[in-house]
């Protein structure tokens, strides 16, 4: 089935060790975006893809880096992750044409420590 | 900035009973309305979304909303609440180009 796919599903890193996590999608949407999701809040938008355009919310810290290197994948980029990072962080995509329309994948546990 | 709230924090309701999880959005132009579940270390899955026409909107696994443009309301309900429905759900807002925002989320617990 097309879908957006991440991994890890479960990602343990080190007090300011850098950490990549992956996400991947067959459905061939334009956008795609990174939400973090801290314990018991709502999913927070950090940044997101128009194709190759890169929108940065204003309120993401510099930490927080992102890259797309084509339609399918996108990667978020943690240079150097803290205690207050830790986090469910969520990729989702969508049509230019159906903004609407938001596919979610299962989400990358981050654990700091 | 569009916002969206969502009155309850926690919900606890008994197996079979009727649940009605409120949401409010703010917004002065037209909007497209949506209402995810999340289990537990879980991604969001769209239970339902509103985006013009009938403003009964029915979803998977029996949930339902409704669009209330003068209260600017989108209420989720369900008839009769299963252990399974227990999760958090979050309602969520689209205006003009703007990405997804969500509301806070409620926690329903089913009661067995």
């Amino acid at each position: 089935d097309a879908m957006v796919i991440q991994n890890p599903r479960y990602q343990v890193t080190q007090f300011g060790k850098p950490v990549t996590l992956s996400c991947s999608q067959t459905l061939n949407h334009n956008v795609m975006y990174w939400y973090q999701q801290k314990s018991s809040q709502a999913p927070k938008l950090l940044f997101h893809y128009y194709d190759k355009d890169f929108n940065n919310e204003a309120d993401t810290p510099d930490n927080f880096q992102s890259r797309r290197p084509n339609t399918s994948f996108c990667f978020l980029d943690i240079r150097s992750p803290g205690l207050g990072d830790a986090a469910m962080y969520l990729c989702a995509t969508s049509r230019v044409s159906g903004l609407v329309s938001y596919t979610f994948g299962s989400g990358t546990r981050l654990t700091v420590v | 900035a569009q916002s969206v709230t969502q009155l309850d924090s926690q919900v606890p309701v008994f197996e079979e009973a009727p649940v009605e999880l409120r949401c409010n959005y703010s917004s002065s132009v037209s909007v497209y309305l949506f209402w995810y579940v999340q289990y537990p270390n879980q991604g969001l899955q769209l239970l339902l979304k509103y985006l013009s026409g009938s403003t009964l909107v029915k979803g998977i696994n029996g949930f339902e909303a409704e669009f209330n443009k003068s209260q600017t309301s989108f209420h989720l309900r369900k008839p009769s609440v299963h252990i399974s429905d227990t999760a958090e759900y979050f309602c969520a807002v689209i205006s003009g180009n703007t990405p997804l925002v969500f509301g806070k989320g409620t926690r329903l617990s089913v009661i067995a």
